[in-house]
């Protein structure tokens, strides 16, 4: 089994929707958890961390549910330049370690 | 100010030949690693170092790839011989916080890749 697993999609919608996108994680003593973006051919960059309690950034609400072992990330009125590849990281010992990711491609 | 140098951004090889990447992390992070990112794959840890000491080398192919940190600042990663898996984007971060600490923003700094091709 994959330490973090993603739905690799694509996930293809229309502007103005909300998308929603999960992972699972193998290991309970994962210590954090984050949403990285990667737009094409690009580096990862960090987009918001998540917390146990739910976080929002604006239109970006991520949540956790430890018990479950599962993140997820939801995005609201989806734009053009959302349509990247969305990251979802979790720290153990130290090290951080990365799904496989997840495609969004959002379209007029 | 400045972020994460890496060179060459791309390079062609045959199998067998050998090839190094250099990375100069962002100045004053103490934690840099190598990721390798296959495509349509997320990027998969090689090595992380602690100011010019190893932390984690377990997925490192010891057989062929090699990296040092020399002075806890610049680093290298050699492939000797190379393989036609190793076709991947090496990408170097660094990060402020140091190993194991606690909570940890998670923030780490990219550059902006080195694009392996092994024919």
């Amino acid at each position: 089994r994959k330490e973090v697993e993603q739905d690799p999609g694509p996930f293809n919608v229309p502007e103005g929707a909300t998308v929603a996108f999960n992972c699972t994680y193998s290991n309970s003593a994962s210590q954090s958890f984050f949403w990285y973006r990667q737009d094409c051919r690009k580096e990862p960059k960090l987009l918001m961390s998540v917390y146990s309690s739910g976080n929002e950034d604006g239109r970006f609400t991520a949540q956790l549910n430890r018990a479950s072992q599962y993140i997820s990330l939801l995005i609201r009125d989806s734009k053009l330049s959302d349509s990247a590849t969305y990251l979802c990281v979790v720290t153990f010992t130290g090290k951080l370690i990365f799904g496989q990711g997840t495609t969004l491609q959002v379209k007029p | 100010e400045a972020g994460v140098a890496q060179s060459p951004r791309y390079k062609i090889i045959e199998k067998r030949q050998s090839v190094a990447f250099w990375c100069n992390p962002i100045s004053g992070h103490a934690t840099l690693y190598w990721y390798q990112q296959i495509l349509g794959q997320g990027p998969k840890l090689l090595i992380q170092f602690q100011n010019n000491g190893v932390v984690d080398d377990s997925q490192l192919p010891k057989d062929r790839f090699s990296a040092e940190r020399l002075k806890g600042v610049d680093s290298t990663l050699k492939i000797q011989p190379a393989k036609l898996e190793d076709s991947a984007v090496y990408l170097c971060a660094s990060s402020l916080a140091s190993w194991g600490y606690e909570p940890n923003t998670g923030e780490l700094f990219f550059g902006e890749g080195s694009r392996l091709t092994v024919l």
